[in-house]
């Protein structure tokens, strides 16, 4: 079975633009969930996507956004790059919506840099 | 606000040495712990935890649950340069809140 796929792998954006990462999860899979990984700040939870429907949120400003297609596949688009938004982009499907105890496999993620 | 605590932030040890990872919780409605293995890519998952008490095995890697001290240990045995990399947990109930990891180096 293949595993949770990412696109771009690596992208380097200009502050003031915008972007836009795609995650296919594993087949069969219908929970996409979103992370940010900084060096000072680990693995912060962006939103979850279940069945089309985003789930679940994390503290982040409304310039992070996603959405997932009836295939599960799913897209994050971030607004008005900053700097600050430099970091590795992981999303992570599972089975089931992670309000239920399951488990998650990571995609290798997008290296976004901002200049 | 939840949150996952680890420690040590880093940890160096040789080949052959038994090292014991920390990781304590405050969620709210927990329902899982998770951890994961991270080398130079995405974290790949090693075990998931929900039941007090109860050791899981994974080859020379273990782990148990301890719900009344709301915390957890990852203990690996005769490390290996291989172990080298950051092992996080996290828990959550409809997110899931990652500690910040424990960066561990083998040396030969």
């Amino acid at each position: 079975k293949a595993g949770v796929t990412q696109t771009p792998r690596y992208l380097i954006k200009t502050r003031g633009q915008q972007v836009t990462l795609s995650c296919s999860p594993i087949s069969g899979h219908r929970s996409v969930s979103w992370y940010q990984q900084t060096p000072g700040q680990g693995l912060q939870f962006l939103f979850e996507y279940f069945s089309e429907t985003q789930r679940n949120k994390g503290n982040f400003p409304g310039r992070f956004s996603g959405r997932q297609f009836s295939n599960s596949r799913s897209e994050m688009n971030v607004s008005t790059l900053e700097l600050g938004d430099s970091a590795l982009y992981l999303c992570a499907s599972s089975l089931k919506t992670s309000g239920l105890t399951d488990t998650q496999y990571f995609g290798p993620g997008t290296r976004l840099t901002v200049l | 606000e939840d949150k996952v605590v680890q420690s040590p932030l880093s940890l160096v040890v040789h080949e052959g040495d038994t090292v014991t990872l920390n990781c304590s919780y405050e969620v709210t409605n927990f329902r899982s712990l998770l951890w994961y293995k991270q080398e130079k890519k995405a974290p790949t998952f090693l075990f998931m935890l929900t039941s007090s008490g109860i050791e899981k095995k994974s080859g020379r890697l273990s782990s148990i649950l301890d719900k009344k001290e709301l915390s957890s240990i990852l203990n690996i045995t005769a490390t290996q340069t291989g172990d080298s990399a950051i092992y996080l947990c996290s828990s959550g109930t409809y997110k899931y809140i990652f500690g910040t990891g424990t960066r561990l180096k083998v040396l030969a």
